[in-house]
């Protein structure tokens, strides 16, 4: 059973600029989760989907905005980025929504400059 | 809401050697407790978890960690660490109603050197 994908691995951009990152579940998962690892601020929700349907929501600015699709393909959206957005961003899928089953992608590490 | 306190943020111990990662939390309702494991540049890799039951909990690679609900605790311990435990580890909690806030919150991590 292939992992939670998340594509790309490596993405660079400079401030002002928007970008969009991929997740693909584990086959037959209907949750993905979000979450920001900074080197200060460690790992932060960002959101969480299920069945096509935003959940949660952490405390971030509405510049960081999600979707989900039919297939429980999600992607996550970030406008207008500020250099404070360098982060590695990992997505987790589960079954159902319930934290104690969450399985981590590898991460998207996004730069800023 | 949960916290997670990891107080220590880098703990380097001789190979071989046991090894204990402290992790207290905070929360007014009944959580379930996470070890995560980040080697360099990958994902979380789940270590073990607490959802009910005897509070020793073992996991993979030898890990085990112990349940104190009075002291508010989810330490992990490995009796003898090898150079490939190097790594980062985070503790995690997560409400264990099922109707809630199904986020996991994390600790700030612990960064385990290995040192041969």
């Amino acid at each position: 059973k292939a992992g939670v994908t998340q594509t790309p691995r490596y993405l660079i951009k400079t401030r002002g600029q928007q970008v969009t990152l991929s997740c693909s579940p584990i086959s037959g998962h209907r949750s993905v989760s979000w979450y920001q690892q900074t080197p200060g601020q460690g790992l932060q929700f960002l959101f969480e989907y299920f069945s096509e349907t935003q959940r949660n929501k952490g405390n971030f600015p509405g510049r960081f905005s999600g979707r989900q699709f039919s297939n429980s393909r999600s992607e996550m959206n970030v406008s207008t980025l500020e250099l404070g957005d360098s982060a590695l961003y990992l997505c987790a899928s589960s079954l159902l929504p319930r934290g104690e089953k969450l399985f981590f992608g590898s991460g998207t590490q996004l730069s800023v400059l | 809401a949960q916290s997670v306190t990891q107080l220590d943020s880098q703990v380097p111990v001789f190979e071989e050697a046991p090894v204990e990662l402290r992790c207290n939390y905070s929360s007014s309702v009944s959580v379930y407790l996470f070890w995560y494991v980040q080697y360099p540049n990958q994902g979380l890799q789940l270590l073990l978890k607490y959802l009910s039951g005897s509070t020793l909990v073992k996991g993979i690679n030898g890990f085990e960690a112990e349940f104190n609900k009075s002291q508010t605790s989810f330490h992990l311990r490995k009796p003898s660490v090898h150079i490939s435990d190097t790594a980062e580890y985070f503790c995690a909690v997560t409400p264990s109603t099922n109707f809630g806030n199904e986020k996991l919150t994390f600790g700030t991590g612990t960064r385990l050197t290995i040192i041969p």
